[in-house]
């Protein structure tokens, strides 16, 4: 167990709608990261947030949103979904110290289906 | 850009015999180089890393991996393996250019038979 937490494990949803994919770090890391595991496109970051505030930003579609609130926990938002965003849906966490040292610990997905 | 490449989709070994999951990166400054393991409906569990020092790096589960910079390689190895090694292998680097995210290879799939 990383000590990541995702919520939902799974969703099934129609086209067009909006979803909501939420996220708990490890206690103490002030890191989120998220990202998109696909059969065509392998596993590939979407964003990150330090501390509440947006750091980065990967593949991102413009559909998509994500924030992370006061107690750090995150929130990934999707919406207007097509089925092409099926996927499994991955945050992770890490302390924060230094981005490219420290180990990302990752939760165990949010399993989409979009039909 | 900075990329790393699995270059087999699928290993397959006999339990006892050692194994090696080949890796091997392109990055414009320093590596940091990361292997991940995920199994069925699971999420990636941290397996171990590189960020600089001996190029022999121990991680969890008896798994090793070895940093070679003339090759650009970072094999992960186990002396021996176990059926419950079973699973799919991910290397990682980091992206310096996006503060810490990783990239991912397209996985290997190790598959250990008894």
């Amino acid at each position: 167990d990383s000590g990541v937490t995702q919520t939902p494990k799974h969703l099934i949803t129609a086209t067009g709608q909006r979803v909501t994919l939420r996220c708990s770090p490890r206690s103490g890391d002030l890191s989120v990261y998220w990202y998109q595991q696909s059969l065509d496109q392998g596993l590939q970051f979407l964003i990150q947030y330090y501390n509440g505030e947006e750091r980065a930003k990967g593949n991102i579609l413009e559909r998509f949103s994500a924030q992370q609130f006061p107690d750090l926990h995150s929130e990934l938002n999707l919406s207007s979904l097509e089925l092409g965003d099926s996927a499994l849906y991955f945050c992770a966490s890490s302390v924060g110290t230094s981005e490219f040292t420290d180990t990302q610990y990752f939760g165990p997905g949010t399993r989409l289906t979009v039909l | 850009a900075q990329s790393v490449a699995q270059p087999e989709d699928q290993v397959n070994v006999a339990e006892g015999n050692p194994l090696t999951v080949k890796c091997t990166y392109s990055v414009s400054g320093n590596p940091y180089l990361f292997w991940y393991v995920q199994y069925p409906n699971r999420g990636l569990q941290f397996l171990l890393k590189y960020i600089t020092g001996d190029n022999l790096v121990k991680g969890s589960y008896g798994f090793e991996a070895e940093f070679n910079k003339s090759q650009t390689s970072f094999h992960l190895k186990k002396p021996s393996a176990i059926v419950s090694d079973s699973a799919l292998y991910f290397c990682a680097v980091r992206d310096g250019r996006s503060q810490g995210n990783l990239i991912f290879g397209k996985g290997t799939k190790l598959s250990v038979k008894p």
